[in-house]
Formats: structure tokens, sequence, C-alpha cells
């Protein structure tokens, strides 16, 4: 069975950071892309970023909205994908989820998802 | 960007109606759409991929359907447990976007 387990949400002063892991178990992680998608409190879904496994070069995707200031990374010895988030501001306040994304016809969905961990940004 | 844009926002319906929820894209996405179901405190489940195919352990009332710009959830008989918050999703272009959601409530 794939799990995924999100770790590393707390309360965060504006300006400071933050890294997110997720933990994969199930399946074989070295093979899969991963993606971090959040949702902040009463809203909807907001894809942040993507890596590619390794066989792809491990590279990276983000979202307009935090390229620059987050970085998505993965450690494949130990089946964790992180999400080092830096110059936090108030509106990264979310839940953060961890997903799988697996490929068909050329593209990938994200197939499972971690249960979440809040990070709250306020001072 | 692509812009997903669902409607209605908020379906109002009865256990063993039918339910049809909208997708539409800003530019085509092929059939690179899929639909998720997110009840509340909970984590997004994946229900649909490639516009029609079901997701593993998805019962068959839940179908879809559309390509290019135009997409359809439908849900043959709505059932208790269906009662939630549906998104579509692009994954066809970066960044990849979802829809704002439609909330099927009773």
């Amino acid at each position: 069975e794939v799990q995924l387990v999100e770790s590393g949400g707390d309360l965060v002063q504006p300006g400071r950071s933050q890294r997110l892991s997720c933990t994969a178990s199930g399946f074989a992680f070295g093979d899969d892309a991963m993606s971090w998608v959040r949702q902040a409190p009463g809203k909807g879904l907001e894809w942040l970023g993507f890596i590619r496994s390794q066989t792809y070069g491990g590279t990276t995707e983000y979202a307009a909205s935090v390229r620059g200031r987050f970085t998505i990374s993965r450690d494949d010895s130990k089946n964790i994908a992180y999400l080092q988030m830096n110059s936090l501001k108030t509106e990264d306040t979310a839940v953060y989820y961890c997903t799988r994304c697996l490929y068909s016809g050329g593209r990938c969905y994200f197939d499972s998802w971690g249960q979440g961990t809040l990070v709250t940004v306020s001072s | 960007e692509i812009v997903m844009t669902q409607s209605p926002a908020t379906l109002s319906v009865s256990p063993g109606e039918r339910a049809t929820l909208s997708c539409r894209a800003s530019q085509s996405v092929s059939s690179y759409l899929a639909w998720y179901q997110q009840k509340p405190g909970q984590a997004p489940r994946l229900l649909i991929y490639g516009a029609s195919t079901r997701a593993t352990g998805i019962p068959a009332r839940f179908s879809g359907s559309g390509s290019g710009t135009e997409f359809t959830l439908t849900i043959s008989s709505l059932q208790s447990e269906d009662f939630a918050v549906y998104y579509c999703q692009q994954y066809d272009k970066w960044p990849r976007t979802f829809g704002q959601g439609t909330k099927v409530e009773i």
C-alpha cells in the first residue's frame, strides 16, 4: 500500500524558513516523480512544484508564486521528498500535501496523497 | 497559465439523484485532466485521470468525459458518502492548475 507521511509543519514567523518532509513507503520511491500541493484555510488546492526521478535527472518545476523561495529535493536512499520554504509570508499559511505523480501517456497525475501538514506563518 | 473553471460552485442534490459537474480549461489540455474528491479534514483522493479512466477502487457510479477544453464528472446515483468538494486539475502544461472546486451538498 502506498503511504506518504508529511512532517515538519509548525508555527513559523514571517521571513523565516521551514523544511517539510514527505516519507514514502509501499512503492519504489526512486522510480517515481513527486509533487507538493497546498491548501490555505477554507480555500482550494494550489500546486507548488514537482521533482522528477533521478532517471530523468531529478529536475524540478515550480509555480510562479513560490519559484525562488521554495525548493523541492529528494533523498532516494531514505525515501524522502523535501520542501524547503524560505522567506515565509503570512499567505503561505496552509496545509501542505505531498503527492506521488504517476505517468500515463507522457504526463503524470497525482494518484496518492499524504494526510498533509499544517504550516502557520504568523508573528 | 491554464485557468480551470468549474461550475457550478455548489450543487444541491438528493441521495440517489444524478450529479453533473463541469470543468472548462482556458486552452486545450487534450485528455490530461484529473478529478479529485475531498471531504472535510481529509486529503484529496484521485477519482479520474486521463479525463475518463477511473482510479483504482473508485466505484462505477463515477464517470468522466470530455477532451480539449470541456470536461464533465458524472455521479450517476449519489450516495451519502459522495457529498464532498470535487476539483478538476490539468496536467498537460506547467504550471499544473486546479479548478476552484464544486461543493456537492444535500
